[in-house]
């Protein structure tokens, strides 16, 4: 069965420009993450989406957010993008959501956003 | 507050030799536990994940964890290293529900690195 899938894969974008990057989950999956990942800062939760609603979201500022839609699919929206905003997004589904998830993660290969 | 640690951000072994990476937590509930591989520019993998069945869990490419409640540990295993072995592994952990509360905590990952 398909995986999780990620697209674009790679991004150049310029400061102060906004980006939006998108996620179509695993078959079956209703809930949805995406993680920034930096080598100085690791693996960083940004939200998470269950059902077209935002359950849980990281310390990230109110530039980066998020939409789920009724097929599952998700996007993630950075705007006024900062040179720091570079990274590689990670989106991830699951079966389940909120506290004791069994069942681990599907994680995407990514979208490598580069901001110059 | 529910965290994890992984001891060493870089590890080296020969081809042949015994893999250990080294995961702890912090949970005030019965964890759920995982450990997941990221090759370069990729996703992360599913390698493993303990739901309170065996202590003993055995994954994929030959790994294997432990779960030690005394010593609050999880730790990766592989007998024999093989160069493919050569990524960066995450340890995570997922409270067994606390009235719902998202809580799945990425520890900062460890680098192996394979010797020829």
């Amino acid at each position: 069965k398909a995986g999780v899938t990620q697209t674009p894969r790679y991004l150049i974008k310029t400061r102060g420009q906004q980006v939006t990057l998108s996620c179509s989950p695993i078959s079956g999956h209703r809930s949805v993450s995406w993680y920034q990942q930096t080598p100085g800062q690791g693996l960083q939760f940004l939200f998470e989406y269950f059902s077209e609603t935002q359950r849980n979201k990281g310390n990230f500022p109110g530039r980066f957010s998020g939409r789920q839609f009724s097929n599952s699919r998700s996007e993630m929206n950075v705007s006024t993008l900062e040179l720091g905003d570079s990274a590689l997004y990670l989106c991830a589904s699951s079966l389940v959501t909120g506290g004791g998830n069994p069942y681990g993660y599907t994680f995407g290969s990514g979208t490598r956003l580069t901001v110059v | 507050a529910q965290s994890v640690t992984q001891l060493g951000s870089h590890v080296s072994v020969s081809e042949g030799a015994l893999v250990l990476l080294r995961c702890n937590y912090s949970s005030s509930v019965p964890p759920y536990l995982f450990w997941y591989v990221q090759y370069p520019n990729q996703g992360l993998q599913l390698l493993l994940k303990y739901t309170s069945a065996a202590t003993l869990v055995k994954g994929i490419n030959g790994f294997e964890a432990e779960f030690k409640k005394s010593e609050t540990s999880f730790h990766l295993t592989k007998p024999s290293a093989h160069m493919s072995d050569a990524a960066e592994y995450f340890c995570a952990v997922s409270d067994s529900g606390t009235s719902g509360t998202y809580k799945y905590i990425f520890g900062t990952g460890t680098r192996l690195k394979v010797l020829a």
